[in-house]
């Protein structure tokens, strides 16, 4: 069964920082996605990715099939940036939609 | 609609009583997912359908958890004699297709579910 650690837990950063959240799971998948949660609100598909890079607007993923690991970055953050950021992986092999979740970072952007 | 429309967004129920909760996903998807994030939890798997596919139940925490998918399209998920752990935001999901066929996943924006 699939692990996902993410990190840090909470970020805050001021307008304009260059934003990066981790995140590792244990066990090989194909693919990975990034979500975001705003305060109160629904969540949003960011990407899914499962080799190299995505970009979209000033939000880039990463990922790292070998090292299991992924990173989502920010450029020129801004504060309505603020929000929980997960991410998630196939809970176990051959169970693509059967996804597990970090437990999110929180992200605050100042003003 | 223009996206997963879940109804109620708020239910304040009584320990004991049922409850059904209603997602209706976007028009053409295939495959629905029902999901619970508890407070100060991560999100949890419930339940997974695929088409005409049998539901993949297996993230149920209980039997007096059950969800149905009606025509293909809307689905209901109905907790009977609700405990307080129940209490949570039941997320439904939906997707063209299968989740590593490429189709992202579009959620509602959730019911929260009180029980007290």
């Amino acid at each position: 069964k699939n692990e996902v650690e993410q990190s840090p837990q909470n970020l805050t950063a001021q307008e304009g920082e260059f934003i990066t959240i981790n995140c590792s799971y244990s066990v090989g998948i194909s693919a990975l996605h990034w979500l975001q949660q705003h305060p109160g609100g629904g969540i949003v598909s960011l990407f899914m990715l499962s080799s190299g890079k995505k970009k979209h607007g000033r939000l880039i993923a990463t990922i790292n099939i070998q090292e299991k690991h992924s990173s989502l970055h920010i450029t020129a953050s801004h504060p309505r940036d603020s929000a929980v950021y997960i991410c998630a992986v196939p809970r176990e092999v051959g169970s693509n939609y059967k996804l597990t979740f970090g437990k999110g970072t929180l992200l605050t952007v100042n003003p | 609609g223009a996206g997963v429309s879940q109804s109620p967004s708020n239910k304040v129920t009584e320990k004991g009583k049922d409850v059904e909760l209603r997602c209706d996903p976007i028009s053409g998807h295939t495959a629905l997912y029902w999901y619970r994030q508890s407070l100060g939890q991560g999100l949890e798997f419930l339940i997974y359908f695929q088409g005409n596919s049998a539901p993949d139940k297996s993230g149920l925490p209980s039997d007096r958890f059950s969800a149905e998918r009606t025509g293909g399209s809307v689905s209901t998920l109905t907790i009977q004699r609700t405990q307080q752990e129940d209490s949570a935001v039941y997320l439904c999901a939906s997707s063209p297709g299968q989740i590593l066929s490429g189709s992202p996943l579009h959620f509602g924006n959730g019911t929260r579910l009180t029980v007290t």
